[in-house]
């Protein structure tokens, strides 16, 4: 099945720089790449995904970049604040509708 | 609209001992999914559910069962539990007529085997 491995998995970033996370994915048939984000004590909420027609997809200061040869996929969060800290989960999928999750990356933002 | 409910919140368990976790969504969603969380290993999906009667195995599906008679429940059950089931246990739903699409989850399930 697929592996999908997730770095680094703590990640401390100064209030207003930028936060990036890169998670690889071992099946190249894998075409959806969502990324949720987990809340102290909630259920994980999906922020953004990009499929593997697409290159880049940005939404406000979310961006994720897709690298198919590669197979490696990443989160951009520019002009962190507090409420960006929080556990974030890469996930990958072959169009069937069952996940692959990345361990997670717990991100704190100092203000 | 309450989207995805699941109870109970928190739940300790002897070893041994019998539980069902319930899941329902009211947002007509044709798939459902039970996954559980342990510290640093991320989301495992333990078994899923692409309509009414229809259920199968995901990733770690030894211990548990499922069933899914209707469209809005989709309740796991554990029997004989063990320590090695001590986790928090996420339900999810999502709509899409062709794959993957956005999951809503639940606000979990702690549950503690000891």
């Amino acid at each position: 099945g697929e592996n999908v491995e997730q770095h680094p998995s703590t990640l401390s970033v100064q209030e207003g720089d930028s936060a990036v996370i890169k998670c690889t994915y071992s099946d190249s048939a894998s075409n959806y790449f969502p990324w949720y984000k987990q809340e102290l004590g909630k259920g994980p909420q999906l922020i953004i995904d990009i499929r593997s027609n697409v290159g880049e997809k940005k939404d406000q200061r979310i961006a994720v970049t897709l690298n198919k040869t590669a197979k490696h996929f990443s989160l951009h969060i520019t002009e962190t604040q507090p409420e960006d800290s929080a556990v974030y989960f890469c996930a990958a999928s072959i169009n069937d509708y069952k996940l692959s999750f990345g361990a997670g990356t717990t991100v704190t933002v100092r203000a | 609209n309450a989207g995805v409910t699941q109870t109970p919140k928190f739940r300790i368990l002897k070893i041994g001992q019998s539980m069902t976790l319930q899941c329902a969504q009211d947002m007509n969603h044709n798939y459902m999914y039970w996954y559980r969380q342990d510290p640093g290993m991320g989301l495992k999906l333990i078994y899923y559910s692409v309509g009414a009667g229809i259920t199968d195995k995901g990733e770690v599906p030894n211990g548990y069962n499922v069933s899914r008679s209707t469209t809005e429940d989709f309740p796991l059950r554990l029997e004989l539990a063990a320590p090695s089931q001590t986790s928090v246990y996420f339900c999810a739903s999502s709509y899409s007529e062709q794959g993957a699409g956005e999951l809503f989850f639940g606000e979990g399930s702690r549950l503690t085997v000891l």
